[in-house]
């Protein structure tokens, strides 16, 4: 147990709904990461907040946001959901900014989508 | 961004060493090498880093060669539990903050 939350495990919608995912970091943690794991892709880092603010961002689609609370939970958000969306969403967190070397990402179990 | 080549699978039979290699083509000279497993059905989780020196802990050692251009992960003595896929990277930092890319990964098999 990485002591990093997802919530929920499982999630199942059609195409052009939106979609929720949500995360708790590590007690302690102040960055939060998500990444995208798909069959086709692989696993691809969408984007990074550090202390509620945005840090880092990859091939993250327009149609997806995130954001991170005060409380340092961060929920991603995925809008017009297509097929294509369908994967394993991981988060992950760290202590710091993620900038040095020592600053290991803890992963999450994941939350699996599926567009129907 | 950085990327890696690895095989896309190798196996082992259990209790013997398995070298798990990486090729880090495009690895800048202050880029760490990080190396982070992917049990079955969990999140990928952080099994060692370096830069240029050998590196152990209690998971696994690191050996990276001179050039840096390659690296290879030691499992000194495989068990059935560390069948997993295992993910080299080239971390950044900096103002990369944590951005980890992952290539395909090797899938590693355990035999009993």
């Amino acid at each position: 147990d990485s002591g990093v939350t997802q919530t929920p495990k499982h999630l199942i919608t059609a195409t052009g709904q939106r979609v929720t995912l949500r995360c708790s970091p590590r007690s302690g943690d102040l960055s939060v990461y998500w990444y995208q794991q798909s069959l086709d892709q692989g696993l691809q880092f969408l984007i990074q907040y550090y202390n509620g603010e945005e840090r880092a961002k990859g091939n993250i689609l327009e149609r997806f946001s995130a954001q991170q609370f005060p409380d340092l939970h961060s929920e991603l958000n995925l809008s017009s959901l297509e097929l294509g969306d369908s994967a394993l969403y991981f988060c992950a967190s760290s202590v710091g900014s993620g900038g040095r070397h020592t600053d290991t990402q803890y992963f999450g179990p994941g939350t699996r989508l599926t567009v129907l | 961004d950085a990327k890696t080549t690895q095989p896309n699978s190798m196996e082992s039979n259990e209790e013997e060493p398995v070298h798990l290699p990486c090729n880090h083509s495009t690895i800048s000279g202050t880029d760490y090498i990080h190396w982070y497993r992917q049990l079955p059905s969990q999140g990928p989780e952080y099994v060692i880093h370096g830069l240029t020196s050998n590196v152990n802990n209690r998971m696994a050692s690191l050996a990276i060669a001179e050039d840096r251009k390659s690296s290879t992960l030691i499992l000194h003595r495989a068990t059935l539990r560390d069948a997993a896929v295992y993910y080299c990277t080239d971390f950044a930092g900096g103002t990369s903050y944590g951005k980890l890319t992952f290539g395909q990964g090797t899938i590693l098999t355990v035999h009993p």
